[in-house]
């Protein structure tokens, strides 16, 4: 049950774009598409932004997307705002019917 | 409103047991897949387990297979976390949330903290 692997770090300015990635394997992010991502601020619960890859919840900003290509997930987020600054985390169903979280993305608006 | 509340967070030694409870409300629990999630202090999420609507799957990760048991009250819209042989790499907040199949958790608790410490 290896962690999904994600950049340590991206940073961005407010008003531009940027993606953080989400890599596994072919039976996790590949083999499904029960991909999430989730925003979480420090001392906070996490925030569901998106699931099934693409989808988001209701009342969650269309400036986060999802998408997914082969072994590998992205979440953009456009427009970036100072209180989008935040750790991110991928999470996806497994093959052994277990889930796995990235080890995280820490976002620096600058 | 959804709404997972924690409790049963505590100070343990190492080797002892504790349980955690999670009561819900806001939904028909009875219809929906739980999770627990941990995340030691400064450090990311981690999945622990989570258990079928009925209570008839449950899933580990391999960390806490086999000390953890995950189990649900459904007339009582309450979950539990046993947890035994607890050791200190298992000081963590505790997330409950809220699951749909195979996807990712949707709610979360607000967490609660354990530490196992001598």
């Amino acid at each position: 049950q290896s962690a999904l692997t994600q950049p340590a770090s991206v940073s961005g300015s407010p008003g531009q774009s940027i993606t953080i990635s989400c890599t596994g394997t072919g039976s996790d992010v590949g083999g499904y598409n029960y991909v999430s991502w989730y925003q979480q601020h420090p001392g906070k619960a996490p925030k569901l932004l998106i699931y099934d890859v693409s989808n988001r919840p209701s009342g969650v900003s269309n400036r986060f997307s999802g998408s997914k290509s082969g072994n590998t997930a992205s979440l953009a987020i456009s427009g970036l705002q100072v209180e989008d600054e935040a750790d991110y985390y991928c999470n996806s169903y497994t093959s052994s019917m277990t889930v796995v979280f990235g080890g995280g993305t820490k976002l620096t608006v600058l | 409103e959804v709404q997972l509340v924690e409790s049963g967070g505590d100070l343990v030694q190492p080797g002892g047991s504790l349980r955690l409870s999670c009561a819900a409300s806001g939904f028909t629990f009875s219809t929906y897949w739980m999770h627990w999630v941990r995340q030691a202090p400064g450090k990311g999420l981690v999945w622990v387990s989570r258990i079928s609507n009925d209570g008839s799957i449950t899933t580990y990760a391999d960390a806490v297979r086999g000390r953890f048991t995950i189990s649900r009250d459904n007339a009582e819209n309450t979950l539990y976390l046993q947890m035994n042989s607890l050791r200190a790499e298992d000081t963590a907040v505790y997330y409950c949330s809220r699951g749909v199949g195979g996807r990712g958790p949707d709610y979360w608790g607000q967490g609660i903290l354990v530490t196992v410490s001598s």
